[in-house]
């Protein structure tokens, strides 16, 4: 079965903390994307990778920055959280260039920074 | 850019009727459409993807949607629901890189 795991389901931290949400895919794909997800505006893309050691800013970059130094694992970092920062955070794969669609999901960290 | 606009941010049926879920897109060209579905406490699940075939596309769990282009809408839909249907569901729209737009979601609740 394809797997997407995101290493923590729930995380408290405090304001100015660093903070390390970790993915592991073992479909030996391509693409991975860190996703936020907010009540009422859906998910909205924070960066994304398509190789190793490559990243792409999406939308909502700021804030946030990523490391990608194998295939199989992309990281997301919050280098001083902050309270606005308290979100869902989805992690996803997909093949490069396959125009299907199709990406598989973790099952996402709750981050809350108090 | 492409995006993609969901009509309603909650529905409400009964078990047994109809869904219909509404979103309309915006694209410069033919665009590649995707509903996604997740449930309470559960990862995102690709229900049915449009990518230029039959403009009619069926996916899981008794679920189709139709790619109207006049009408730029891509409406999700389904004979009969059910108490399992109950979930968010999402309009997607893919762009370079294979990254995913998503709508912001619209909640449907299915009463006994």
């Amino acid at each position: 079965d394809v797997k997407v795991t995101q290493s923590s389901r729930y995380l408290v931290k405090r304001t100015g903390e660093k903070v390390f949400l970790e993915c592991v895919q073992d479909m030996d794909h391509e693409n991975m994307f860190w996703y936020r997800q907010d009540p009422g505006l859906g998910l909205r893309l924070i960066y994304f990778s398509y190789d190793v050691k490559m990243k792409e800013k999406g939308d909502i970059p700021e804030g946030y920055s990523v490391s990608r130094e194998k295939k199989e694992r992309f990281s997301l970092i919050l280098e001083s959280a902050s309270t606005n920062q308290t979100s869902m955070y989805l992690c996803a794969s997909g093949e490069q260039y396959s125009g299907t669609g199709e990406l598989f999901f973790g099952e996402g960290s709750r981050l809350t920074v108090l | 850019a492409q995006s993609v606009t969901q009509l309603d941010s909650h529905v409400s049926v009964s078990e047994g009727t109809p869904v219909l879920l509404r979103c309309n897109y915006s694209s410069s060209y033919s665009p590649s459409l995707f509903w996604y579905v997740q449930h309470p406490n559960k990862g995102l699940q690709l229900l049915l993807k449009y990518t230029s075939a039959a403009t009619l596309v069926k996916g899981i769990n008794g679920f189709e949607a139709e790619f109207k282009k006049s009408e730029t809408s891509f409406h999700l839909t389904k004979p009969s629901a059910h108490m399992s249907d109950a979930a968010e569901y999402f309009c997607v729209v893919i762009g370079i890189y294979s990254t995913l737009t998503f709508g912001k979601g619209t909640m449907l609740l299915v009463s006994p």
